[in-house]
């Protein structure tokens, strides 16, 4: 089976912190994503990458950044966070040849708290 | 705007109802799914129907996709308390060559099997 692990379940940071979410899938998937989730706003494209130092903006880039070194690791991050950036955020993956609307695999989610 | 709209928002049912949930979406599609999201968890892909089939099969779960009214249901069949979650239907909005080759979720339908 798939699986895509976030490093973190619970996180507290406080305001300005700059926070690392790392997301890793063991499947050899091209494809990854980071979505945040929030009451009544369903879930937002963050980030996508299709390879390996790639990366494109989703529907709300702003406020964060991402790294692709390795294929199988996806880092969110938050240069500065702030209190509109505590939310559920979840890690996904795709295969290539699915291309970006195929099935996705979800990791756990990581829920920040910024204070 | 969102891509996807379920309704209801919310569904309360007796464990051994059927449980149906439903979704529109407002642009042309290749293909629809729908995920399964247990309390403070990640996402679960449950099935993906493609824009030319109309209706699918997974165990208690049947998906209908009618893309001249832009919607979907998902059936669960016999429910147990165990298919208390929240559903959520994503659809791609186009092809490679738009700016929305990417899944697009809706709010989700909150379900909850009452024992």
């Amino acid at each position: 089976d798939v699986k895509v692990t976030q490093s973190s379940r619970y996180l507290v940071k406080r305001t300005g912190e700059k926070v690392f979410l790392e997301c890793v899938q063991d499947m050899d998937h091209e494809n990854m994503f980071w979505y945040r989730q929030d009451p009544g706003l369903g879930l937002r494209l963050i980030y996508f990458s299709y390879d390996v130092k790639m990366k494109e903006k989703g529907d709300i880039p702003e406020g964060y950044s991402v790294s692709r070194e390795k294929k199988e690791r996806f880092s969110l991050i938050l240069e500065s966070a702030s209190t509109n950036q505590t939310s559920m955020y979840l890690c996904a993956s795709s295969l290539w040849g699915t291309s970006f609307t195929g099935e996705l695999f979800f990791g756990e989610g990581s829920r920040l708290t910024v204070l | 705007s969102q891509q996807g709209e379920e309704d209801p928002q919310a569904l309360s049912i007796q464990e051994g109802e059927n449980a149906t949930m439903n979704c529109s979406y407002k642009t042309s599609i290749n293909n629809l799914q729908w995920y399964r999201q247990n309390s403070g968890r990640g996402l679960v892909h449950l099935i993906l129907i493609r824009s030319n089939e109309r209706e699918k099969h997974s165990g208690r779960l049947r998906v209908t996709l009618d893309t001249s009214k832009k919607s979907s249901s998902l059936l669960i069949t016999a429910s147990r308390a165990a298919d208390t979650a929240s559903y959520f239907c994503a659809t791609d909005a186009g092809g490679w060559m738009d700016s929305s080759y990417k899944l697009i979720f809706g709010s989700g339908t909150r379900l909850l099997v009452r024992p």
